[in-house]
């Protein structure tokens, strides 16, 4: 059972340049979230889908789109990178958009933006 | 604003016991979790308190306070393995997570 799935692991990037995280589960989780992750912050939420073909806006979605076409697949698409993108990005799920349900991370994708 | 404490960062001896503060101050309250996280990895669910008083799981323990917006995690007999950082996160009255920044706990020999 993989669980949560991140790629690339890690990247380096041209401001100006777009990029796609991917995000797949194999829960059959209903919820899914995209976080990012600073040194000395809290994880932030970027965006989020309760269910499949549905999306929703976090915290800090500005220079951030996402889709959810089926139940497994939530890519991050950041349109024109910028340095402050710099972070980890994590995606996660959970079994129902309920917060109070256990959110399961994926390990985490480290992206530079120079 | 909604605001969330825990200190940077512990230090502990293997074998001892070590408690980790959180407080927060939130619009409104749903739920506290406790999550784990080992340097380049991912958080883990430990805990989910959500009424008041203490709850118990192996080695780890947390308490809730709602009326003081508070909450402590309780690692005993520590292993190296629990060098980890470990992160304090709210439902406020929108079921909106509100994470705190994580406590960073350094277990020494």
């Amino acid at each position: 059972i993989a669980g949560i799935t991140q790629a690339p692991t890690s990247q380096i990037l041209a401001a100006g340049r777009r990029m796609t995280l991917r995000c797949t589960q194999d829960m059959r989780h209903n919820a899914m979230y995209w976080y990012r992750q600073d040194l000395g912050l809290g994880l932030r939420l970027i965006h989020y889908s309760n269910t499949a073909g549905t999306t929703g806006k976090g915290e800090v979605p500005d220079g951030y789109s996402v889709s959810r076409a089926n139940t497994d697949d939530f890519p991050l698409t950041l349109a024109s990178a910028v340095p402050s993108q710099t972070s980890v990005y994590f995606c996660a799920s959970s079994d129902s958009s309920v917060v109070t349900d256990t959110q399961y991370f994926g390990p985490g994708t480290r992206l530079t933006v120079l | 604003g909604q605001n969330i404490d825990q200190p940077t960062e512990m230090t502990a001896t293997e074998g001892a016991i070590v408690q980790i503060n959180c407080t927060y101050q939130t619009s409104g309250f749903n739920g506290l979790f406790w999550y784990q996280q080992h340097a380049g990895e991912a958080p883990t669910f430990l805990s989910y308190n959500v009424l008041d008083g203490l709850e118990e799981k192996g080695r780890f323990s947390s308490f809730l306070s709602r009326s003081k917006g508070y909450s402590y995690l309780l690692l005993k007999e520590l292993q190296m393995k629990d060098s980890a950082s470990y992160l304090c996160a709210v439902t406020d009255s929108n079921y909106q997570l509100i994470w705190g920044a994580g406590t960073k706990l350094i277990i020494k020999p």
